[in-house]
């Protein structure tokens, strides 16, 4: 079956320095999301990607995030300088045009910021 | 508005029994409510969707109840197993127009089934 992917499973920066978190969207989906779940906490939308832009983001997708598809398969969300509070599982997920609202979630990348 | 009401927080059920977990919705305008089902360090899958057109949707033991009147939609574990242990998300999207079905999640459900 099909699947979301993302790398690294695990990643621990030093506050302050740039982190790219990768993901490879399930093949012939065309809308691509990054969410994240601080520990013991609810899954939290951050962005919605779709044809090559930014769809929506919430207001927690400030200026030190941005997303790219820099080729037909990888999805990455960039954290330009990470704080303390970034720290937290972020999962990718994407979705088939045909069945709109259904999304699918990669196993995620917990992200330790110290 | 946005805000999916999830109840309860934590939920004990012996193996055999049913689990009910419920969720609540203020926006009128949702228009597709999955649950999903997460293990420990895992990301969230998903198990069962309904639309607001029918009002309950059965696959296996899962069912999903929704009443469009009272906003409130609720998923039904049958024969609960200790396999089940998980935390469990509902959640609610709607089509934004902008080419994006963000999902709204409510706090989770942390089940544990006993033998």
């Amino acid at each position: 079956e099909p699947e979301v992917t993302q790398t690294p499973s695990h990643q621990v920066t030093q506050m302050g320095q740039e982190v790219i978190l990768r993901c490879v969207p399930i093949s012939n989906h065309l809308y691509f999301y990054w969410y994240r779940q601080i520990l013991g906490q609810k899954v939290e939308f951050l962005v919605s990607f779709y044809n090559n832009e930014i769809s929506e983001k919430s207001e927690i997708f400030d200026d030190q995030f941005s997303v790219e598809r820099p080729d037909g398969s990888n999805f990455t969300l960039k954290i330009r300088s990470t704080k303390l509070e970034d720290s937290a599982m972020y999962f990718c997920a994407s979705g088939p045009r045909t069945s709109g609202n259904t999304i699918y979630f990669g196993e995620g990348s917990w992200l330790t910021v110290v | 508005q946005q805000q999916v009401k999830q109840s309860p927080q934590s939920l004990i059920v012996q193996k055999g029994g049913i689990s009910i977990i419920n969720c609540a919705y203020e926006n009128t305008a949702f228009d597709y409510f999955p649950w999903y089902q997460q293990f420990p360090g895992k990301g969230p899958a998903l198990l069962i969707a309904i639309r607001p057109d029918v009002s309950e949707k059965k696959e296996g033991r899962f069912t999903i109840s929704f009443n469009k009147s009272a906003k409130q939609f609720s998923l039904h574990i049958m024969d609960s197993q200790p396999g089940d242990s998980a935390t469990y998300f509902c959640a609610a999207s709607m089509d934004s127009g902008a080419g994006s079905y963000q999902l709204t999640f409510g706090k989770g459900t942390k089940l544990s089934v006993i033998p």
